[in-house]
């Protein structure tokens, strides 16, 4: 059972477009929301996370938006470059205090491949 | 400073042999975490150490797959025997402690022929 779906499987847009990632997640369990960016070659990085508390969080020109009774969050890349091709993956995890070790546990979604053409 | 260290990059081995994989995490991190990512399946948690200790290994596919943290420092995923549908990119990730961000090597690439 796939408990965190990601849409689109790839996104082609020019510079300067807002790209926009979605995630949709089963688990109302589920607190804290990152997204990561994985470049060819490399390890996912972490490029911004949510907690379900607020509905937006800014980072530069990365933007989650959070809408809980959806249980639904996405990305939005403002003024996109050429250097922000890569793939983003949206995940999931319960991060309670008292969750307990396994509550760590990182659920990703399968991938969007962006890419930002010049 | 050092990120996380895996070894080897690249590896290919023919179905049967003994395949051991590397990590060495950031230094003072707690929590060590080893991932798979194939087309298919995406990125899995196979197995998660805290303290060096086992916590969760309930994605480990099967008892081919056996994975060790014998200190804070270095930890071992090993499959044996290997067989083609191991083939994937092994990551392993480290964190400062259990919720904390999870900072990811570049991988091993394993093909199994």
């Amino acid at each position: 059972q796939q408990q965190v779906k990601q849409s689109p499987q790839s996104l082609i847009v020019q510079k300067g477009g807002i790209p926009i990632i979605n995630c949709a997640y089963e688990n109302t369990a589920f607190d804290y929301f990152p997204w990561y960016q994985q470049f060819p070659g490399k390890g996912p990085a972490l490029l911004i996370a949510i907690r379900p508390d607020v509905s937006e969080k800014k980072e530069g020109r990365f933007t989650i938006s959070f809408n809980k009774s959806a249980k639904q969050f996405s990305l939005h890349i403002m003024d996109s470059q050429p250097g922000d091709s890569a793939t983003y993956f949206c995940a999931a995890s319960k991060r309670g205090k008292n969750s307990g070790g396994s509550n760590y546990k990182l659920t990703f979604g399968k991938g969007t491949l962006l890419t930002v053409n010049p | 400073d050092a990120g996380v260290i895996q070894s080897p990059r690249h590896e290919v081995t023919e179905m049967g042999q003994e395949v051991t994989l590397r990590c060495k995490p950031i230094s003072g991190h707690n929590s060590l975490f080893w991932y798979r990512q194939t087309m298919m399946r995406g990125l899995e948690l196979l197995i998660y150490f805290n303290n060096n200790v086992p916590i969760d290994d309930s994605g480990m596919p099967e008892d081919r797959f056996s994975a060790k943290m014998p200190n804070a420092s270095f930890s071992t995923l090993k499959i044996q025997p290997s067989e083609p549908r191991d083939s994937a990119v092994y990551f392993c990730a480290s964190s400062l402690y259990e919720n904390q961000p999870q900072h990811f090597g570049d991988g091993t690439r394993l093909s199994i022929l």
